[in-house]
């Protein structure tokens, strides 16, 4: 089974913080995704990445940046944690099929 | 700009009732429309896709129904249960875009007994 881990379940940051949200994934799948879910708006794309140290914009990229050093692993960061960042944050990957695994998301609180 | 519409944003059925959610679209360049079904404290999940050239396509329960030229498609889960009970997201990727999903904004189900 495809497995996808996020490095914390629950986040509570402080305004200004610099936050690091790290994924994981165990299929060796070329494709990595940074999603933000928020009620009422579904999944938004932040950003994605099609290889290591490649990555692309997806539709909110604001206020974030990714880093893809490895194949299996690619982190989100947000460079300075504002309280309009506050949600729930799901990383995915895919490999040769369409199919998207997801991991179990963060929620993140900035205060 | 939203370029997949999901109806309705919450729905209530009771058992053994068929639940319909609706998505509509205008990128005619989306290629795949899968399903997810996200339970609470999980990830969302691939439940049932379907591409374009086919009208309906059905896995136990679960059915979509597609129709290309009003540029909609639906699920239908037939003989709802509580444990359907979750928030459904359409999606569609775009042909060339690479694996990215455009998704809607998600269908909470509750199934009552």
């Amino acid at each position: 089974d495809v497995k996808v881990t996020q490095s914390s379940r629950y986040l509570v940051k402080r305004t200004g913080e610099k936050v690091f949200l790290e994924c994981v994934q165990d299929m060796d799948h070329e494709n990595m995704f940074w999603y933000r879910q928020d009620p009422g708006l579904g999944l938004r794309l932040i950003y994605f990445s099609y290889d290591v140290k490649m990555k692309e914009k997806g539709d909110i990229p604001e206020g974030y940046s990714v880093s893809r050093e490895k194949k299996e692993r690619f982190s989100l960061i947000l460079e300075s944690a504002s309280t309009n960042q506050t949600s729930m944050y799901l990383c995915a990957s895919n490999g040769g099929s369409k199919t998207q695994y997801f991991g179990p998301g963060t929620r993140l609180l900035v205060l | 700009q939203q370029q997949v519409k999901q109806s309705p944003q919450s729905l209530i059925v009771q058992k053994g009732g068929i639940s319909i959610i609706n998505c509509a679209y205008e990128n005619t360049a989306f290629d795949y429309f899968p399903w997810y079904q996200q339970f609470p404290g999980k990830g969302p999940a691939l439940l049932i896709a379907i591409r374009p050239d086919v009208s309906e396509k059905k896995e136990g329960r679960f059915t979509i129904s597609f129709n290309k030229s009003a540029k909609q498609f639906s699920l239908h889960i037939m003989d709802s249960q509580p444990g359907d009970s979750a928030t459904y997201f359409c999606a569609a990727r775009e042909a060339g875009g690479g694996n990215k999903l455009t998704f809607g904004t998600g269908t909470q189900l509750k199934v009552e007994l």
